[in-house]
């Protein structure tokens, strides 16, 4: 079966700190990854996508994640983080079917 | 653009009541999705739409909950009778793409539901 998972649930950093958010996924077969981001009161929203190509792949807001398929990872990067970015951060991965999403990681940026 | 509307944002019943949830996507969009998020749990889909027919419902507990899509455009999502472990957040999705989990997925706000 499908499924993805999230190392850490809660994740507290200072601004400026540098921030890795670890996924990987468990599937056979060719995927479409992404992260979404859902800020305090606001609704889901794309933040990165991996379909084909260089597996570095930049988002908005100065996020980027790398596609390892050897390691089945996908992890979320920023080398600097902000206030603003405080919010529960999830991975998922499409296959033919669903989209798959793992259980989030919440993370707290402090002032 | 407006996005995905969802209603009611908030709704406390007690077990054994029922309950219904409206979506309406963002226009033109073909596929419509439910999901539901159990608190510290990630969305899990309940079933997908493309237009007004159903592409996937198999993680839709049939005996008690039911969608539809009369029109191909907004939707209802219902549960009868309500369960304590049907408090979640039921979010609806829309993509534009018609069939393909490429992920590009537009979410509403949801709407949170209690079960007392």
């Amino acid at each position: 079966a499908q499924s993805v998972s999230q190392h850490n649930h809660h994740v507290i950093l200072s601004e400026a700190a540098s921030l890795e958010l670890g996924c990987n996924y468990s599937y056979g077969g060719t995927v479409n990854l992404f992260w979404y981001v859902q800020y305090p009161g606001q609704h889901l929203q794309l933040l990165l996508k991996y379909f084909s190509g260089d597996p570095l792949v930049k988002g908005i807001k100065g996020f980027e994640a790398e596609f390892i398929k050897s390691k089945f990872s996908f992890n979320l990067r920023k080398p600097s983080v902000q206030w603003s970015d405080t919010a529960e951060y999830f991975c998922a991965f499409g296959s033919a079917r669903q989209l798959t999403f793992g259980s989030g990681t919440q993370l707290t940026v402090l002032p | 653009e407006a996005g995905v509307a969802q209603s009611p944002r908030y709704k406390i019943i007690e077990k054994r009541q029922s309950v219904a949830f409206w979506c309406n996507p963002i226009s033109g969009h073909a596929t419509l999705y439910w999901y539901q998020q159990i608190l510290g749990q990630g969305p899990k889909l309940l079933i997908q739409f493309q237009n007004n027919g159903v592409v996937d419902d198999s993680q839709l507990p049939k005996d008690r909950f039911s969608a539809e899509r009369l029109k191909g455009v907004d939707s209802t999502l219902k549960i009868q009778p309500a369960k304590l472990e049907d408090s979640a957040v039921y979010l609806c999705a829309s993509s534009l793409v018609a069939g393909d989990n490429t992920g590009e997925l537009f979410f509403g706000e949801g709407s949170r539901l209690t079960v007392l």
